[in-house]
C-alpha cells in the first residue's frame, strides 16, 4: 500500500465551478499536510499547508484535514482558467524530514 | 519563503555523458534536497544534500550515479552520470527554510537523454 494515494484525474471543470481534490494516506503519524500547485514546465509551488486536523482558508482555496479518516481535501471555489495545473498533496510526520507526495491530480478549468 | 533557481532549465544529452545541475537559493538554508519527477509518478527523493559532508542517499540511488556537492548553505549541484534514456526526467531541488514543516521547490531541470 502506498503511503499517499491521489487520484491522477484528469479533472476538467467549467469556469466558476467548485473543485474538490483529495488524498488519502495510511500513516497515522503524519502531522503536516501540504498542497502544491505545479504549472506545466514549472516546479511545484506551495499553495497551502496545515498542521494536524481542521480547516484552513486562503482566498478561494480551503484545505481540510480529517485525521480520523486519514483524508485530506483541497477545495477551489469559483475556479478560474488560471487554476489549470497539477495539484500535489504532500505530508510529513513530526520526526524526520521525509515528505510523502501524491502522484498529482491534473486539473483543467474550461473558460 | 525562499527563491530558488536552477541551471540549466532543460537539456538534451547523449547516452553515456554526464550533466551537472546547479541549484542556488537566495538565503542560507540548512536542508536542501534533490528530487526526480517522472511523468505520472510522485516526486521521488534522490538525496539530502548536507553542507560540509557527504550527501545522504535514498534507497535505489547511489553516489556514483548521482554525485552531489554542497559547498555552502546557498548552493548545491547534482550530477547525473553515465546517462541512459531511463534518466530522462525532471530534476528538482528543494529547501527547508527555518520553518521545518514546509518545503519549497526550484523550477526544475527537464532532462532528455537520447
Amino acid at each position: 500500500q502506498k503511503e499517499v494515494e491521489q487520484d491522477p484525474g484528469p479533472l476538467s471543470v467549467p469556469e466558476g465551478a467548485i473543485v474538490s481534490l483529495n488524498c488519502t494516506y495510511s500513516n497515522s503519524a503524519f502531522q503536516y499536510f501540504m498542497w502544491y500547485r505545479q504549472y506545466s514546465r514549472k516546479g511545484p509551488e506551495l499553495l497551502m499547508y496545515t498542521y494536524s486536523s481542521g480547516n484552513k482558508e486562503d482566498g478561494r482555496f480551503t484545505a481540510q484535514v480529517d485525521k480520523s479518516s486519514k483524508y485530506i481535501s483541497l477545495f477551489i471555489r469559483d475556479s478560474q482558467p488560471s487554476d489549470s495545473a497539477t495539484y500535489l498533496c504532500a505530508m510529513s510526520s513530526n520526526t524526520g524530514n521525509q515528505f510523502y507526495f501524491g502522484t498529482g491530480t491534473s486539473l483543467t478549468v474550461i473558460p | 519563503s525562499a527563491v530558488i533557481s536552477q541551471k540549466p532549465s532543460r537539456d538534451i544529452c547523449q547516452r553515456g555523458t554526464s550533466l551537472t545541475i546547479q541549484c542556488q537559493v537566495d538565503s542560507q538554508v540548512t536542508m536542501m534536497f534533490w528530487y526526480r519527477q517522472q511523468p505520472g509518478q510522485s516526486l521521488t527523493l534522490i538525496a539530502t544534500a548536507n553542507q560540509g559532508s557527504e550527501a545522504t542517499y535514498e534507497s535505489g540511488f547511489v553516489i556514483d550515479k548521482f554525485p552531489i556537492s554542497r559547498p555552502n548553505l546557498t548552493f548545491s549541484t547534482l550530477t547525473v552520470s553515465n546517462m541512459s534514456p531511463e534518466d530522462s526526467s525532471i530534476y528538482l531541488c528543494s529547501v527547508y527554510p527555518s520553518v521545518r514543516e514546509t518545503q519549497y521547490f526550484g523550477p526544475g531541470t527537464r532532462l532528455l537523454v537520447l
